[in-house]
C-alpha cells in the first residue's frame, strides 16, 4: 500500500530551528516534495529531493534517505509567518504527469 | 498569485443543485488535476487530465464530473452532492515531462459547502 506519515502538529519559538519528519512507503519512488500551506491558501512548492542528501534553499533545507524511506524539512531562523501546514508528498511515477501522494500535513505554530 | 486561478472561491449549494467549479492556468502546462482537501485528511487526487485526455479517475462518485476543453481550462461539474462532499477543492497543473521533478502548482481552491 501507499503510506506517508508526518506529525500532526508542532510548535516552535521565533528565531529557533525546527525539523519536520516524514516517512513513506510507496509502490514506486520518483522524488519527494514539500509544500507549505497557509490557512485558506494554496499549497506552495518548497522543495524537491530525488537523490539522497540535503538540499538547501535559504532558511529551508530538505533531506532525503531513500533506503530508510525518510525525509525531513528543516526550517531555520523561524519567523511568525512560517506558521502554516507543511505537506510531504511522494511522486511514485517516472515521467509523464505527476501523481503525488500526500501526507496529512504537519501544522506548525511559531510563537514569540 | 500562483498562475492557477479558481472560481468561485466559496460556494454553498443544496443537495439538489447543479453547479460547476472552474480552473484556469496561465503557466503553459499540459496536465491538470483536481484534488479534494478535507479537514485533517491528506489531499485526495480525484482526476488528472494529461494532454487533454483523462488519465486518472480515482473511484470518484459520478456526482462529480470533470471536463477539460483545452490544456488551460478545467471544470468540475457538481450535481446531487451530499453534505460529506463539503471540502476544499484544489485545482493544480504541471508539465508532462519525460524525466523527474515536474512540480505541481496549486490554485487557491474553492471552498464548497453542501447544505
Amino acid at each position: 500500500g501507499q503510506n506517508i506519515d508526518q506529525p500532526t502538529e508542532m510548535t516552535a519559538t521565533e528565531g529557533a530551528i525546527v525539523q519536520i519528519n516524514c516517512t513513506y512507503q510507496t509502490s514506486g519512488f520518483n522524488g519527494l516534495f514539500w509544500y507549505q500551506q497557509h490557512a485558506g491558501e494554496a499549497p506552495t512548492f518548497l522543495s524537491y529531493n530525488v537523490l539522497d542528501g540535503l538540499e538547501e534553499k535559504g532558511r529551508f533545507s530538505s533531506f532525503l534517505s531513500r533506503s530508510k524511506g525518510y525525509s525531513y524539512l528543516l526550517l531555520k531562523e523561524l519567523q511568525m509567518k512560517d506558521s502554516a501546514s507543511y505537506l510531504c508528498a511522494v511522486s511514485p511515477m517516472t515521467g509523464g504527469y505527476n501523481k503525488l501522494i500526500f501526507g496529512a500535513g504537519t501544522r506548525l505554530a511559531v510563537h514569540p | 498569485e500562483t498562475g492557477v486561478t479558481q472560481t468561485p472561491r466559496h460556494l454553498v449549494m443544496g443537495m439538489t443543485n447543479k453547479k460547476s467549479l472552474k480552473c484556469e492556468q496561465h503557466l503553459g502546462h499540459n496536465a491538470m488535476y483536481w484534488y479534494k482537501q478535507s479537514a485533517k485528511k491528506p489531499l485526495e487526487l480525484m482526476f488528472v487530465y494529461s494532454l487533454e485526455e483523462r488519465v486518472e479517475n480515482n473511484s470518484v462518485p459520478s456526482r462529480f464530473s470533470p471536463e477539460c476543453p483545452n490544456s488551460s481550462h478545467l471544470f468540475l461539474h457538481l450535481h446531487t452532492l451530499q453534505p460529506e462532499d463539503s471540502a476544499l477543492y484544489l485545482c493544480a497543473s504541471s508539465q508532462v515531462v519525460s524525466s523527474s521533478g515536474n512540480t505541481i502548482y496549486f490554485g487557491e481552491g474553492s471552498w464548497l459547502t453542501v447544505v
